[in-house]
């Protein structure tokens, strides 16, 4: 069964630093999508970035970047230059594959870890 | 502007109380989905819907039901059979069945109950 595991349930960054979020994930699926989504204290959840299993570069979107390792099942975030606005939630997911027309689709999430910037 | 809306914001049920959650979407997407969310937890899959008139159970289904009467409206309503209601609920949808597509999630609705 696919998993999403982030170890980390909390971490501190000084504003202006980087960070790196972990991930790691367990498919015996060959294609599958990753996400990270962003939930702060309001509770919405925002799309950050995606990576697919068969793309050949890591992904980025402005100061965030996906650190996508395939053979160790890692996909984690990095955060560049932390703002205080970046303390929230972050949330790990995968996609499963869409083989079968009413099993797919649906994301798989993990535990979450909470980010927290100090000034 | 195109997106989910989520209704109630916060919503308060008696025991042995049905509730419906409203999710209506503008953004011409296909597939909608409900997710629950505990406190301190991820996310997990309640319904889901590719397309009008259908829709599956996810991973905790029990004590919930859907209807897909239209495509941009995805109602869930939380029975008394659920034994444990008290959550944050939260709606999503996505344009298609392609795997890369990124689901879009509405405000959600906090559930509790007295």
């Amino acid at each position: 069964a696919q998993k999403i595991t982030q170890t980390q349930p909390g971490m501190f960054v000084q504003e202006k630093e980087a960070v790196t979020l972990d991930c790691t994930y367990d498919t015996s699926d060959p294609s599958y999508g990753l996400f990270w989504y962003k939930q702060p204290s309001s509770g919405e959840m925002i799309f950050l970035i995606y990576q697919g299993s068969y793309d050949q570069q890591n992904a980025t979107e402005g100061r965030y970047s996906l650190n996508f390792q395939k053979a160790r099942k890692s996909a984690n975030l990095v955060i560049s230059a932390s703002q205080l606005g970046d303390s929230a939630m972050y949330f790990c997911a995968m996609r499963e594959q869409l083989l079968i027309y009413n099993q797919g689709g649906k994301l798989i999430f993990g535990q979450g870890t909470e980010l927290s910037v100090k000034p | 502007d195109g997106g989910i809306t989520q209704s109630p914001k916060y919503l308060f049920r008696k025991e042995g109380q049905n509730v419906t959650l409203s999710c209506e979407q503008n953004l011409n997407h296909d597939a909608m989905y409900w997710y629950r969310q505990d406190p301190g937890q991820g996310l997990r899959l309640i319904y889901y819907s590719q397309i009008v008139n259908d829709f599956q159970k996810g991973d905790i289904a029990e004590g919930y039901s859907v209807s897909r009467e239209k495509k941009e409206s995805f109602p869930l309503t939380v029975t008394s059979a659920q034994k444990n209601p008290t959550a944050f609920y939260l709606c999503a949808s996505s344009t298609s069945w392609d795997r890369y597509n990124e689901q879009f999630f509405g405000p959600g609705t906090r559930l509790t109950v007295l």
